[in-house]
């Protein structure tokens, strides 16, 4: 199956920091989102981008599909950015229709 | 539009009990899924249903069952629960498959003593 991977696992920042966070997988995808899990375990959709860049607001997101990698950006980081960040992807095709893979998460921590 | 939901947020368990985690949505999607969330290893597929009538196995789907009689609901269903099912497990859904964003529920955090 695909493999997923996400660097770093753990960061820390002071708050007004940007950050960049990346994801590798190992096979072609047309499913890629970024998600945030806040302290409480709430899972939060940031971006649904299986190629291409997109923004919203202090968040940015690139998948480059041929390179298999996707990154995402992070300006002027705030405490309530802190939570684990997923990227996840997936591919609709022969027995992998519908499963999307996780990455282990990079652990982010914004200190005031 | 709720979304995603699930019920109950939290539960306990003894060892071989069963029980039944409920999901529904609001949105007419026809793609439902199960994940389970452990430290240190993401999450991992249990079961999906790909529309109403219509399951198939994950990544970890021993000791779990699910079916689905409506596009809406997609319990998940534990048989004789195992201290290794201790998890928070999460539902999701999209409007088909890995081809369009799939939307999480808040979550069941899942203890078995």
């Amino acid at each position: 199956g695909i493999q997923v991977e996400q660097s770093p696992p753990d960061l820390i920042l002071q708050e007004g920091a940007n950050s960049t966070l990346r994801c590798n997988f190992s096979d072609s995808v047309n499913n890629l989102q970024w998600f945030h899990q806040n302290p409480w375990g709430q899972l939060i959709n940031l971006f649904y981008i299986p190629s291409g860049t997109k923004q919203n607001g202090r968040l940015s997101a690139t998948t480059v599909a041929t390179e298999r990698y996707s990154l995402l950006y992070i300006s002027s980081s705030q405490t309530t950015d802190s939570g684990v960040y997923f990227c996840a992807v997936g591919y609709a095709g022969g027995t992998s229709y519908g499963k999307l893979t996780f990455g282990q998460g990079t652990i982010l921590t914004v200190h005031p | 539009n709720a979304g995603v939901t699930q019920t109950p947020k939290f539960q306990v368990l003894k060892t071989g009990q069963s029980m039944t985690l409920q999901c529904a949505q609001d949105m007419n999607h026809e793609y439902m899924s199960w994940y389970r969330q452990d430290p240190g290893m993401g999450l991992r597929l249990i079961h999906y249903s790909v529309g109403a009538g219509i399951t198939d196995q994950g990544e970890v789907p021993n000791g779990y069952n699910v079916s689905r009689s409506t596009t809406e609901d997609f319990p998940l269903r534990l048989l004789s629960a195992a201290p290794s099912q201790t998890s928070v497990y999460f539902c999701a859904s999209s409007l088909a498959g890995t081809l369009y964003e799939q939307y999480f529920g808040p979550g069941t955090r899942l203890t078995v003593t």
